[in-house]
């Protein structure tokens, strides 16, 4: 089985700033793949951000970027140059074999004005 | 691209009755959907898994008999809530993953999910 932990439920950064969540995963497959998922006010799920377990480097998308730290079961996203339209709930989540997904308790966050 | 959407967007019920909810790959075709449940304030769990033509697959802890999953073509699963009551009251969100999709790993596409309430 797998899980995935998010210990802040709640973050607050000011508009511009850069902004790190949290995550941490366990699971007993080799391979494997994790997200950042966001969901706004209007409860879209968009995805964020993907990366394969077996791909050392970190995967980046604009202004989004996740240090994956394979050994630690650490995955978290950094938010930089924060925009005021980034305040959402943001998922982390992993996919098993199966093509389950299995997401964290999330974190919201706010962008300052 | 790799639009999915839910029908209808809320539905307000009285108890005891059945609520139907669709969701559609609008661009592609989709053999696997899946079905999440969201109280508020709270994350996506996985209700079921829906394969086309053949039954779901439900998690554990997850009533067959209640929630009723049809997946009758490759663009379309819909989830019927029966006998609803007021502690049926959630956010149900489905997502499909498109079957030609390249490389190992197939993203699910996620529905604007369906708002119900159960009074």
């Amino acid at each position: 089985a797998q899980t995935v932990t998010q210990s802040q439920p709640e973050m607050s950064v000011q508009e511009a700033e850069t902004v790190t969540l949290s995550c941490t995963y366990d699971t007993s497959e080799n391979n494997y793949y994790l997200f950042w998922y966001k969901q706004p006010p209007s409860r879209q799920m968009i995805l964020v951000i993907r990366q394969e377990a077996y791909k050392q480097q970190n995967a980046t998308e604009n202004r989004f970027s996740v240090n994956f730290q394979k050994a630690a079961k650490s995955f978290s996203l950094k938010i930089s140059d924060s925009q005021l339209g980034d305040t959402a709930m943001y998922f982390c989540a992993s996919l098993s074999s199966g093509d389950k997904l299995t997401f964290g308790t999330g974190t919201r966050l706010a962008v300052r004005p | 691209g790799a639009v999915v959407s839910q029908h209808p967007s809320w539905v307000i019920c009285k108890s005891g009755t059945s609520v139907k909810i669709e969701c559609r790959s609008l661009d592609f075709q989709a053999t696997t959907m899946f079905w999440y449940r969201q109280f508020p304030k709270q994350s996506l769990m996985l209700m079921a898994t829906s394969n086309e033509g053949s039954k779901a697959t439900y998690e554990q802890g997850v009533e067959k008999d209640k929630f009723l999953i049809n997946h009758a073509s490759l663009t379309l699963s819909t989830l019927t809530v029966t006998s609803a009551h007021p502690e049926d009251s959630s956010f149900y969100i489905c997502s499909a993953r498109d079957i030609e999709a390249s490389g190992s790993y197939n993203e699910q596409f996620f529905g604007p999910g369906t708002r119900l309430t159960v009074l």
